[in-house]
């Protein structure tokens, strides 16, 4: 079966931009979380939908948003840019959440500049 | 807020050579993730783990409750394992999140 498709796969954009990401999760998964890592912080948990409601949000700025379509397909969105926000993206899918595991996604490279 | 440790950060071996990551966490649990990630990115997830021992071919994860702990034990390591290797703790049902460690940096060299 298809896995979790995040496009695209690399994005150069210019600071106080905004980007929005996509993710497509396996088939039949209902939830789809996104992650944010970098070199200092590590992977960091920035938000998490099922059935197009978000459930949970990390702690990041209201910058960051998301939303869950109601095929699961999932899109975040970064406004106003900043050099920090240089990252990798990734999204994971799930059949319910956290209780029965996680398939990541490639992850999409993020360069602000 | 849990708090995730591992250790070692970086670990390298000869071929061969049993390994073992050890992760930490600070409050109860529903399940614990051992990841793995290659250069490049991309995320594989390894094990599941809410109680006792997994086994997947050469690698196996064990998990105490009580102490809060896991292990990730490598048997017979090869240099295609070289990736960096991360724990993960989760509430479950969405409540929270994933809360990551640092990860381990692990080369094994031929």
């Amino acid at each position: 079966k298809a896995g979790v498709t995040q496009t695209p796969r690399y994005l150069i954009k210019t600071r106080g931009q905004q980007v929005t990401l996509s993710c497509s999760p396996i088939s039949g998964h209902r939830s789809v979380s996104w992650y944010q890592q970098t070199p200092g912080q590590g992977l960091q948990f920035l938000f998490e939908y099922f059935s197009e409601t978000q459930r949970n949000k990390g702690n990041f700025p209201g910058r960051f948003s998301g939303r869950q379509f109601s095929n699961s397909r999932s899109e975040m969105n970064v406004s106003t840019l900043e050099l920090g926000d240089s990252a990798l993206y990734l999204c994971a899918s799930s059949l319910l959440g956290d209780s029965v595991g996680y398939t990541f996604g490639s992850g999409t490279r993020l360069t602000v500049v | 807020k849990n708090e995730v440790e591992q250790s070692p950060q970086n670990l390298t071996a000869q071929e061969g050579e049993f390994i073992t990551i050890n992760c930490s966490y600070s409050v109860g649990i529903s399940a614990l993730h051992w990841l793995q990630q290659h250069p490049g990115g991309g995320i594989v997830s390894l094990f599941m783990l809410s109680s006792g021992k997994k086994k997947h071919g050469r690698l196996i994860a064990t998990i105490n409750i009580q102490e809060k702990h896991s292990s990730l034990h490598i048997t017979a390591s090869h240099p295609r394992d070289s990736a960096v290797y991360i724990c993960a703790v989760g509430l479950g049902g969405g409540a929270d999140g994933l809360t990551f460690g640092k990860g381990t940096h692990l080369i094994i060299q031929p």
